[in-house]
């Protein structure tokens, strides 16, 4: 079955520590996409790629990082330059025709929590 | 930013009932998206319906469109203990360089009482 698939679920970060959480799809969507979810409130885009090799900074950039050398693949790293992390992580993948969206997938997330 | 608003935000109904939920933004869009989201899982993609429509149907669903008034509303019959969920609406938005967005609203919290 086609898919987006994020792990860990549950992660906890230290003071002072990078993380990375992880997103694979294996829907053969060019386009990828990380939002991150607070309690009670909608989706804020973190980071997005539309191609391989290429990734432009949403909302929120701030503190987070991202790659994009495959197309399969788009992990994002939470630096310990963001003050704030804990949140709800979603990652999504979307057919990408420029300027007509297309619904987006979604990952189950993973919930990052301070130690 | 957050462009769709939905209301309320949050809803009580006893299985049988209908919802409605209701998405206002603010600047034009090329179309509008409402997603569900299960506690802790991810967003599931329901409906999208352009700006040249008005409304449209999938099963127990059916979203209006009203550019006019830049406002949607999502409306689920004949409801049932499953569909207890959130509800988002997504605009998009302009990123520049043909690049499109999706904005999500807070969501509407629907518990449905069997």
């Amino acid at each position: 079955d086609g898919g987006i698939t994020q792990s860990p679920k549950y992660l906890f970060r230290k003071e002072g520590q990078n993380v990375t959480l992880s997103c694979e799809q294996n829907l053969n969507h060019d386009a990828m996409y990380w939002y991150r979810q607070d309690p009670g409130q909608g989706l804020r885009l973190i980071y997005y790629s539309q191609i391989v090799n290429d990734f432009q900074k949403g909302d929120i950039a701030e503190g987070y990082s991202v790659s994009r050398e495959k197309k399969e693949s788009f992990p994002l790293t939470v630096t310990s330059a963001q003050k704030n992390p804990t949140a709800f992580y979603l990652c999504a993948s979307s057919i990408d025709r420029g300027s007509d969206n297309q619904p987006q997938h979604f990952g189950d997330g993973t919930r990052l929590s301070i130690l | 930013s957050q462009q769709g608003e939905e209301d309320p935000q949050a809803l009580s109904i006893q299985e049988g009932e209908n919802a409605t939920m209701n998405c206002s933004y603010k600047t034009s869009i090329n179309n509008l998206q409402w997603y569900r989201q299960n506690s802790g899982r991810g967003l599931v993609h329901l409906i999208l319906i352009r700006s040249n429509e008005r409304e449209k149907h999938s099963g127990r669903l059916r979203v209006t469109l009203d550019t006019s008034k830049k406002s949607s509303s999502l409306l689920i019959t004949a409801s049932r203990a499953a569909d207890t969920a959130s509800y988002f609406c997504a605009t998009d938005r302009n990123s520049g360089a043909g690049s499109y967005q999706l904005t999500f609203g807070k969501g509407t919290k629907l518990s449905v009482i069997p």
